[in-house]
């Protein structure tokens, strides 16, 4: 099946800096990719919806400015997240769907696990 | 808005033996697609089953199958022969058919199985 990876799979860094986390997809090409976020023992919300070539859609309450979305290739997204806080730390999810099969199957990352200190 | 619900946040069962996870959910579409994933210990999603509403069959992969009442607006999963891998977050999720593959979450249910 379709493989999407991560990196990095977990991610230690000081309050006040950035983070940039990496999908992507390695068999397949993504036209659209999603961002979610998911505390412990906790559902996965959606935080955002990352379209090659053009700007993200971002769910609502979800900050544009502090969750940088970059979608910049079929293959690749990235979330930088900006002047990271303690509140920040969480299991970041993105899944992306094969591109020209209406996104019938998502396929998922292994997330990744941001600590902010 | 669409919305999913589960109802049960823990299960139990033993195993060899079949347990049934419930979710509803609430939607003004016709057209979508339900799925349950598994979360197991390592956190990546793995998808179980998939349903399309048009479908009036029921989805069944092996070990798993759901009952799909659309007009209850119902989605259980049943889990036969349990086995010690089953044990995991179990999420059910919802999809309109158009909507370019957004994904909309349960609560989930953790099932653990006992040997």
């Amino acid at each position: 099946g379709a493989v999407v990876s991560q990196h990095p799979s977990r991610v230690i860094c000081k309050s006040g800096t950035s983070v940039k986390i990496e999908c992507r997809s390695l068999d397949f090409q993504a036209t659209t990719m999603f961002w979610y976020r998911q505390f412990p023992k906790k559902s996965l919300m959606l935080m955002a919806t990352s379209n090659e070539g053009s700007k993200a859609t971002y769910e609502q309450g979800v900050e544009k400015d502090k969750f940088l979305i970059n979608h910049a290739s079929l293959t690749l997204s990235t979330l930088t997240v900006t002047s990271a806080h303690p509140e920040d730390s969480s299991f970041y999810i993105c899944s992306a769907g094969e591109s020209g099969r209406r996104l019938d199957t998502q396929y998922f990352g292994p997330g990744t696990r941001l600590t902010v200190l | 808005a669409q919305t999913v619900t589960q109802s049960q946040p823990e299960m139990s069962v033993q195993e060899a033996e079949t347990v049934t996870l419930s979710c509803t959910y609430d939607t003004s579409e016709s057209d979508y697609y339900l799925f349950w994933y598994k979360q197991p210990p390592s956190r990546q999603m793995i998808l179980v089953i998939r349903q399309e509403a048009y479908k009036q069959q029921n989805a069944t992969e092996n070990r798993f199958s759901v009952n799909f009442q659309k007009a209850a607006k119902s989605f259980s999963l049943k889990i036969s022969d349990s086995q010690l891998g089953d044990a995991a977050m179990y999420f059910c999720a919802y999809r309109r058919y158009n909507q370019g593959g957004k994904l909309i979450f349960g609560q989930g249910t953790e099932l653990s199985v006992k040997p």
